[in-house]
């Protein structure tokens, strides 16, 4: 089966500690993308990646550190320096990302509390 | 600035009666335009997309789209909801030129009461 698996669903982390989240994808697409969500505000852009081993920063990517070493993969890292790190993460890709009209599918999404 | 209003934060409906979710979207040329349904703690699915051609599009579970230039609009519809439509939907947007940065609505929570 092709998709997107995010994992954890669930995680918890105390203030001060950095915490990755895993993207994987297994449909080939070239792009891949993080989103946060956080209730009444729909979903933000934290950083995207159109091939491996670039990537660039969205519309909130201060606290945020990502990494594209493998096509299927794109890791999300939240620091110690966001402050407000509690949210919904999803993950989604596309088949490309530059130039094409290409639909981005979604991830289950992993929910990052901190306590 | 490009944005995408969902003017209802919040529909309840009737099991059975028909639907109708406004959308509009500010951008200096027509947009790529979507629809997604997000269940509680889960991803988003598209249910459907418009690009160029036909304003009326078809999605999947039921659901239909149309565009209206006029109106900067692209309301999602169906005619009979299902208990299991309850979900939140989002509009969203996208330039159709360059790299397809896609900005998304707020989204409009679905009720659906017996």
């Amino acid at each position: 089966d092709g998709g997107i698996t995010q994992s954890p669903k669930y995680l918890f982390r105390k203030e001060g500690q950095n915490v990755t989240l895993s993207c994987e994808q297994n449909l080939n697409h070239d792009a891949m993308y993080w989103y946060r969500q956080d209730p009444g505000q729909g979903l933000r852009l934290i950083y995207y990646s159109q091939i491996v081993n670039d990537f660039q920063k969205g519309d909130i990517a201060e606290g945020y550190s990502v990494s594209r070493e493998k096509k299927e993969s794109f890791p999300l890292t939240v620091t110690s320096a966001q402050k407000n790190p509690t949210a919904f993460y999803l993950c989604a890709s596309s088949i490309r990302g530059q130039g094409s009209t290409d639909t981005q599918y979604f991830g289950p999404g992993t929910r990052l509390t901190v306590l | 600035a490009q944005s995408v209003t969902q003017p209802d934060i919040h529909i309840t409906v009737s099991e059975g009666a028909s639907l109708e979710l406004r959308c509009n979207y500010s951008y200096g040329a027509t947009p790529y335009l979507f629809w997604y349904v997000q269940s509680p703690g889960q991803g988003l699915q598209l249910l459907l997309k418009y690009f160029s051609g036909d304003t009326l599009v078809q999605g999947i579970k039921g659901f239909e789209a149309e565009f209206k230039r006029s109106q900067s609009s692209f309301n999602l519809r169906k005619p009979s909801v299902h208990w299991s439509d309850a979900a939140e939907y989002f509009c969203a947007a996208a330039d159709s030129g360059g790299y397809q940065k896609v900005t998304f609505g707020t989204g409009t929570k679905l009720q659906v009461i017996p």
